[in-house]
């Protein structure tokens, strides 16, 4: 089964640029690659989500590489609110049924 | 912002008590999950359903059930809670396998 590794934390600095790495390196040709983040005692919260190209939303942005092996979720100005574990997912459909897998997460601190 | 529902957010019962947490959804969305998390552990997916009457296990196996017999609810039943079943359980929706998915905030489960 297709899965992701990311890594267990990343620390950050207020108002820089944060890059969170994802490797798939099993992925197929119709997996989307999806992002979210969950802060404590909340559900996840969609955060963008992508194919092939690299895609832009007013919460982020996300870098897909060319063999689509490895994605990188990037926050151009952290704040504190952005502090949440990333999980980094991908959504596919195998045999007929949907299956998907959820990375461990990568668990970012921003620091004021 | 998502219209998605769960009830109780906190629950602590006894065991052998059989034991219904319910999901709603207002957005219409034809895709529901449910999902067991463990404190600081990934997310993974028991059970989903992809309309009315349609109801799919999914990677991890799980003593509960589910049911779709409206479009905006998806409840799940433990007929006969154990101490092993005590987890976060976390619904969510979506209108199609790689659109974003909307989570609620969460039952979490408590099994004496």
């Amino acid at each position: 089964d297709a899965k992701t590794t990311q890594p267990n934390s990343m620390e950050s600095n207020e108002e820089e640029p944060v890059h969170l790495p994802c490797n798939h390196s099993t992925i197929s040709g119709t997996d989307y690659i999806h992002w979210y983040r969950q802060l404590p005692s909340q559900g996840p919260e969609y955060v963008i989500h992508g194919l092939t190209s690299n895609v832009n939303n007013r919460m982020a942005s996300l870098a897909i590489a060319e063999d689509r092996k490895s994605s990188t979720l990037i926050l151009h100005r952290a704040t504190l609110r952005d502090a949440a574990v990333y999980y980094c997912i991908l959504i596919f459909s195998q045999g007929g049924s949907e299956k998907l897998v959820f990375g461990k997460g990568t668990k970012l601190t921003v620091n004021p | 912002e998502a219209d998605i529902y769960q009830t109780p957010r906190y629950l602590v019962i006894g065991t052998g008590k059989k034991i219904t947490l319910e999901c709603s959804q207002t957005m219409g969305h034809d895709k529901m999950y449910w999902y067991q998390q463990d404190p600081g552990m990934e997310l993974h997916l028991i059970h989903y359903s992809y309309g009315v009457n349609s109801t799919e296990k999914g990677d991890l196996s799980s003593e509960s059930t589910v049911s779709r017999i409206r479009t905006e609810h998806f409840p799940l039943t433990l007929e006969s809670a154990r101490p092993s079943h005590t987890s976060q359980y976390l619904c969510a929706s979506s209108t199609h396998s790689n659109q974003p998915q909307h989570f609620g905030d969460g039952t979490r489960l408590s099994i004496l």
